[in-house]
């Protein structure tokens, strides 16, 4: 997935714990998204950049908090991870509003135990 | 809202035959359509989209799609498949007013020998 990392790649964590999920993009792409992916339920939208310090919620924002103070950084947090969290992050790069097509990181297995 | 349907969540084929995945949306404005595969612990790679113009899409690997307006469908097909298609097929909407994807929920091709 050239020009878009996503760290880490693997984590487990506690009930309760802060967590961090960093998307890297070196496109200079001016959207950036976070999905999760559930078995049964496809690709789901958590949040979405569509430049520096402008965010917006998707359809399965609750629980969840993004930042984005430079163009090629898009972390997502979630403030208190609970068992329902643990899913496949992705995050995906656009260049335009309307997605001509996105590039896709390679994701983050999450486990919340 | 736009909202995307898979009605299949599986489908079994043997090597070299014909493949049809299916597709649905639903929405009030002109979209965009898009069709990605994720290979087994991998990001999603596009496959196949339709903007505008021809209703019939090729994209790569030997995949076409057909966009039905009346319909509202965008199935995916190959006439000859292979072993090496076998993962998870996504279909995805936009539209000019939205500034992300909305995706299905998946369907899982497995090419059998």
């Amino acid at each position: 997935d050239a020009g878009i990392t996503q760290s880490p790649r693997h984590k487990v964590t506690e009930t309760g714990t802060p967590v961090t999920l960093r998307c890297h993009q070196t496109e200079n792409h001016r959207y950036m998204y976070w999905y999760r992916q559930d078995p049964g339920h496809g690709l789901r939208l958590i949040h979405y950049s569509y430049g520096v310090k402008d965010t917006d919620k998707g359809e399965v924002s609750d629980g969840y908090s993004v930042s984005r103070s430079k163009t090629e950084d898009f972390l997502l947090t979630l403030e208190s991870a609970t068992s329902s969290q643990t899913s496949v992050y992705f995050c995906a790069i656009s260049e335009r509003a309307v997605p001509y097509g996105y590039t896709f990181g390679s994701g983050t297995r999450l486990t919340v135990v | 809202a736009q909202s995307v349907t898979q009605l299949d969540s599986q489908v079994p084929v043997f090597e070299e035959a014909p493949v049809e995945l299916r597709c649905n949306y639903s929405s009030s404005v002109s979209v965009y359509l898009f069709w990605y595969v994720q290979y087994p612990n991998q990001g999603l790679q596009l496959l196949l989209k339709y903007l505008s113009g021809s209703t019939l899409v090729k994209g790569i690997n030997g995949f076409e799609a057909e966009f039905n307006k009346s319909q509202t469908s965008f199935h995916l097909r190959k006439p000859s498949v292979h072993i090496s298609d076998t993962a998870e097929y996504f279909c995805a909407v936009t539209s000019g007013s939205a500034r992300q994807l909305t995706f299905g929920s998946g369907t899982q091709l497995t090419v059998l020998p």
